[in-house]
């Protein structure tokens, strides 16, 4: 399996612009989390899925931040309008959830380092 | 509520040196506890994991044990090398419904030969 696909792996755009991240989980995976990467904030969790049904957006920063889970092997995280404090390192991860054991590992994509001037 | 609390780093060693990046948890049920760490460059990957109380999670010569009576899961390895800079995240999730992490704020360890 290749892993959990992003793209783009980066991203320099100009404030007020539209910005899509695409995020390609694990086949089979039910679970996808959207998290961003700052040094002031360290990890943040944004979003996740399960089933592509959104179960918590509480991280989600505000309305200009929105994410979508068409089908099980698509995801994406937009921003309208961009804003240079949402610079950061956008990252999706993807989990399967066991009935026996509950191991939680997310496997981690390799992020998209989002610049906003 | 659940969270978790990691030693503030950065941390600088020198090669062969042991280290040890504390980790301290709170939680309402059981959780399972996890070490992920980030290379440069990369996303975050799983170093190891322990899901019951005195479970001893090891991989790469890492270790850490799940410590029910201290709530803690600290980090360990015996002689660090160059290669294990990184920064290296203590997380938790519970063992009922959810399937979402908790994450520490990460510990940057650079290792110097």
């Amino acid at each position: 399996d290749a892993g959990v696909i992003q793209s783009p792996r980066h991203e320099v755009t100009e404030m007020g612009q539209e910005v899509t991240l695409r995020c390609k989980p694990i086949s089979g995976h039910d679970y996808l989390f959207w998290y961003r990467q700052t040094m002031m904030r360290g990890l943040e969790l944004l979003i996740y899925f399960n089933n592509n049904v959104p179960i918590d957006d509480s991280g989600m920063p505000e309305d200009r931040f929105s994410a979508k889970m068409p089908n099980a092997s698509f995801s994406t995280l937009k921003i309208q309008p961009s804003e240079p404090r949402d610079s950061a390192v956008y990252f999706c991860a993807s989990s399967l959830l066991r009935s026996a054991r509950i191991d939680n590992e997310q496997f981690f994509g390799p992020g998209t380092r989002l610049t906003v001037l | 509520g659940d969270s978790v609390t990691q030693m503030e780093g950065p941390v600088t060693l020198s090669e062969e040196a042991f280290l040890t990046i504390n980790c301290t948890y709170t939680a309402t049920g059981y959780p399972s506890l996890f070490w992920y760490v980030q290379y440069p460059g990369e996303g975050l990957q799983l170093l190891l994991k322990a899901t019951k109380a005195d479970d001893k999670g090891s991989n790469k010569g890492f270790e850490a044990t799940y410590r029910k009576e201290t709530t803690s899961f600290h980090l360990e390895k015996g002689s660090v090398q160059v290669s294990d800079s990184a920064v290296y995240f203590c997380a938790l999730t519970l063992q009922t419904g959810a399937n979402n992490l908790f994450f520490g704020t990460g510990t940057r360890l650079t290792v110097i030969p």
